[in-house]
């Protein structure tokens, strides 16, 4: 099928581990993104990668690293796990050069740092 | 800059009857609009795009918006609602000027009452 897919769907940790989110999309899409929705549902971009150059990087603790081996991946590890890391962090991708392309979202992974 | 406000965080309504989720943007320039619903446990799934072709946009699962830009609104209706239809949704908004970002409103959870 084609997807955004996302791994591990769930991560329950300890604080002060170190972790890593992988990402894959076999859409053909340019450009892909971390974002982070907290317990009130609320949706914040933390990166967004463009053929696995940098380009939007928000106000995230530098404990988060994101990287883009290719175009079709984006990583996200996190360092140093904290309590307020816990939430679900969703990766998506879209056409860069189609203005109207709208975002295609993974399924998320549930964080918890205990 | 582009913002977008859903007014109501939370809307109930009785199954059949219709369903109006509010969304107001802020653009300096023409935007593109979206709907998306996420369903509990997994990632945004895709409802409908504004892409200036037709003020009226229908989108899946019966879900149709209108854009009126004398109001700045791209509201959310479905005429029955079924059970089925509970959920989150949320607005959001990019335009070409904003290279890549979008930008999500704080989503409209929806309970159908039986």
């Amino acid at each position: 099928d084609t997807a955004v897919s996302q791994t591990p769907k769930y991560l329950v940790t300890q604080m002060g581990n170190d972790k890593s989110i992988k990402c894959e999309q076999n859409l053909g899409h340019d450009t892909m993104y971390w974002y982070k929705q907290d317990s009130k549902k609320f949706l914040k971009i933390m990166f967004s990668y463009n053929n696995k150059e940098l380009i939007i990087n928000e106000t995230v603790p530098n404990r988060f690293s994101p990287k883009s081996p290719d175009k079709a991946h984006l990583n996200l590890h996190i360092n140093s796990l904290e309590l307020g890391d816990s939430a679900v962090y969703f990766c998506a991708s879209r056409h860069s050069d189609i203005y109207n392309s709208p975002l295609h979202f993974g399924n998320g992974t549930r964080l918890t740092v205990t | 800059a582009q913002s977008v406000t859903q007014l109501g965080s939370h809307v109930s309504v009785s199954e059949g009857a219709l369903v109006l989720l509010r969304c107001n943007y802020s653009s300096s320039v023409p935007p593109y609009l979206f709907w998306y619903v996420q369903y509990p446990n997994q990632g945004l799934q895709l409802l409908l795009k504004y892409t200036s072709a037709a003020t009226l946009v229908k989108g899946i699962n019966g879900f149709e918006a209108e854009f009126k830009k004398s109001e700045t609104s791209f509201h959310l209706t479905k005429p029955s609602a079924h059970m089925s239809d509970a959920a989150e949704y949320f607005c959001a908004v990019s335009a070409t000027n904003t290279g890549n970002q979008f930008y999500f409103g704080t989503g409209t959870s929806l309970t159908v009452i039986p």
